[in-house]
C-alpha cells in the first residue's frame, strides 16, 4: 500500500515568491495535517484538515494557507516568502480527526533564496 | 497546555550497548505519548506509542519506552543498539483536540563502531 506522498520533493524559491506544496494521504485517511521542520528543530504543527474542513490551526501567519479536496488530498500554499519559510514540510495524514497516530511523508524540502 | 523536553540533543554510545533518551511532557488533560525516528532526508516514522493501558510499551526494532505518570516521563530505552540505529528522535505528546502533536526538539544518537 502507498504511504503519504508529497510532491515536489524539494524547490528552491526567491523571496516574495508564492509556493504550493501537495499531499495524498494513506487510502481511507480522511485527516492530513501539516508540519514545518526547521533544520535542528522538530516539526511544528501548521494546520489539520478533516473532510475538507479546517480543524486546528498552529502559529502561523496568514501567509500560510491550505486545504483539502474531496479525495482527501491537500495544498499548503505559502505567499509572500521569507528566508525563515526554508524549511522541511511535512504532511501527515490520520484515519480520522482524533485518532491519535499520524503517519508522515518523507516531506518537501524548500529553500528560500 | 502540551509540551515535550527531550533533556540531551546528542547521544553518542557505542554498538551493542544499551541506551536511554529522555523525554518529559506537560500535557493538561489525557496523555498520548509517541516516538518518532527520522533518518538523514527522510520523513518521520512511528517508533511506539502509548495510549493508555500498560506503561510498558514496545515498538519496532527493539525500542521500548516507558510511562511514568508521576515524573511525567517517556523515556526510550534500547538495550544493545546497532549502527543503523543512527537517527534523530523524536519525542512528541498529542493535544487535547484534533490530531495537533506537539515535538520535542529531537536527540541525535550517533552509534560508534
Amino acid at each position: 500500500d502507498a504511504g503519504v506522498t508529497q510532491s515536489p520533493t524539494h524547490l528552491i524559491k526567491t523571496r516574495g515568491q508564492h509556493v504550493t506544496l501537495r499531499c495524498s494521504p494513506i487510502s481511507g485517511h480522511k485527516s492530513v495535517s501539516w508540519y514545518q521542520q526547521v533544520l535542528g528543530q522538530g516539526p511544528q504543527f501548521i494546520f489539520q484538515y478533516y473532510e475538507k474542513e479546517e480543524r486546528g490551526r498552529g502559529n502561523f501567519p496568514d501567509r500560510f494557507s491550505a486545504r483539502q479536496f474531496p479525495n482527501y488530498s491537500s495544498e499548503l500554499n505559502v505567499n509572500a516568502l521569507l528566508l525563515g519559510d526554508s524549511a522541511l514540510y511535512l504532511c501527515a495524514s490520520s484515519l480520522d480527526a482524533n485518532t491519535g497516530e499520524l503517519f508522515f511523508g518523507e516531506g518537501s524540502r524548500l529553500t528560500v533564496l | 497546555a502540551q509540551s515535550v523536553t527531550q533533556l540531551d540533543s546528542q547521544v553518542p554510545v557505542f554498538e551493542e550497548a544499551p541506551v536511554e533518551l529522555r523525554c518529559n511532557y506537560s500535557s493538561s488533560v489525557s496523555v498520548y505519548l509517541f516516538w518518532y525516528v527520522q533518518y538523514p532526508n527522510q520523513g518521520l516514522q512511528l517508533l511506539l506509542k502509548y495510549l493508555s493501558g500498560s506503561t510498558l510499551v514496545k515498538g519496532i526494532n527493539g525500542f521500548e519506552a516507558e510511562f511514568n505518570k508521576s515524573q511525567t516521563s517517556f523515556h526510550l530505552r534500547k538495550p544493545s543498539v546497532h549502527i543503523s540505529d543512527t537517527a534523530e528522535y523524536f519525542c512528541a505528546v498529542k493535544g487535547d483536540t484534533g490530531n495537533q502533536f506537539y515535538f520535542g526538539t529531537g536527540t541525535s544518537l550517533t552509534v560508534i563502531p
